[in-house]
């Protein structure tokens, strides 16, 4: 079946703007994780959703950074005015219901001019 | 809060070596213990993991880890690698109750297999 889908897999943009990046998770699976990966280190938690509702949002770096889920499918990470030191491969994953294994998409490499 | 340490950024070995890539955890609560690995370009896929139970566990790729309670790590072992293996491996753990599982990752180690 098809697995987790990020959209864009590349996206470059200038310092100030906004940008949206899309994930796509596995069908039937109520949890969402985004992840932030910087170069040459581990993936870092950003935000968890459990069904439409972010059940903890702890690991947004500042309030640049929103997400949302509206129908507890598909999910959009917001960032706006843009940094540089946002640059990063932002990852998506889900898992089922109280599921232990999370199913990470290809990610979304996001640069910032 | 749990974090993560792998103690070798950069692994080179010869084809058909073994291989131990070490990893190192700190949780105050009880944890899920995960190794995954990253092709270049690629997502992060499964490799293994621990929940409960034997604490050798068996993953694909003929790899397998042995959670040690006591000394809070959770090695990752392959006796005879291959080109293929080259990647980068990350071991991750998550808190073991509640409905938040976030990963919490090392920062990686990189398997360079030579010919």
């Amino acid at each position: 079946g098809a697995g987790v889908s990020q959209t864009p897999s590349n996206k470059v943009t200038e310092k100030g703007k906004y940008v949206e990046l899309r994930c796509d998770p596995i069908s039937g699976h109520t949890a969402l994780y985004w992840y932030r990966q910087s170069l040459g280190q581990g993936p870092e938690f950003l935000i968890y959703f459990q069904g439409t509702g972010a059940a903890d949002d702890s690991g947004l770096p500042n309030d640049r950074f929103f997400a949302v889920r509206p129908e507890g499918s598909v999910s959009t990470l917001k960032i706006q005015r843009t940094e540089r030191g946002d640059s990063a491969v932002y990852l998506c994953a889900s898992s089922s219901d109280r599921g232990n294994e999370q199913f990470f998409g290809p990610g979304t490499r996001l640069t910032v001019l | 809060a749990q974090s993560v340490t792998q103690l070798d950024s950069q692994v080179p070995v010869f084809e058909e070596a073994p291989v131990e890539l070490r990893c190192n955890y700190s949780s105050s609560v009880s944890v899920y213990l995960f190794w995954y690995v990253q092709y270049p370009n690629q997502g992060l896929q499964l490799l293994l993991k621990y929940l409960s139970g034997s604490t050798l566990v068996k993953g694909i790729n003929g790899f397998e880890a042995e959670f040690n309670k006591s000394q809070t790590s959770f090695h990752l072992r392959k006796p005879s690698v291959h080109i293929s293996d080259t990647a980068e491996y990350f071991c991750a753990v998550s808190k073991s109750s509640g409905s938040a599982r976030q990963l919490t990752f090392g920062s990686g180690t990189q398997l360079t297999v030579l010919p």
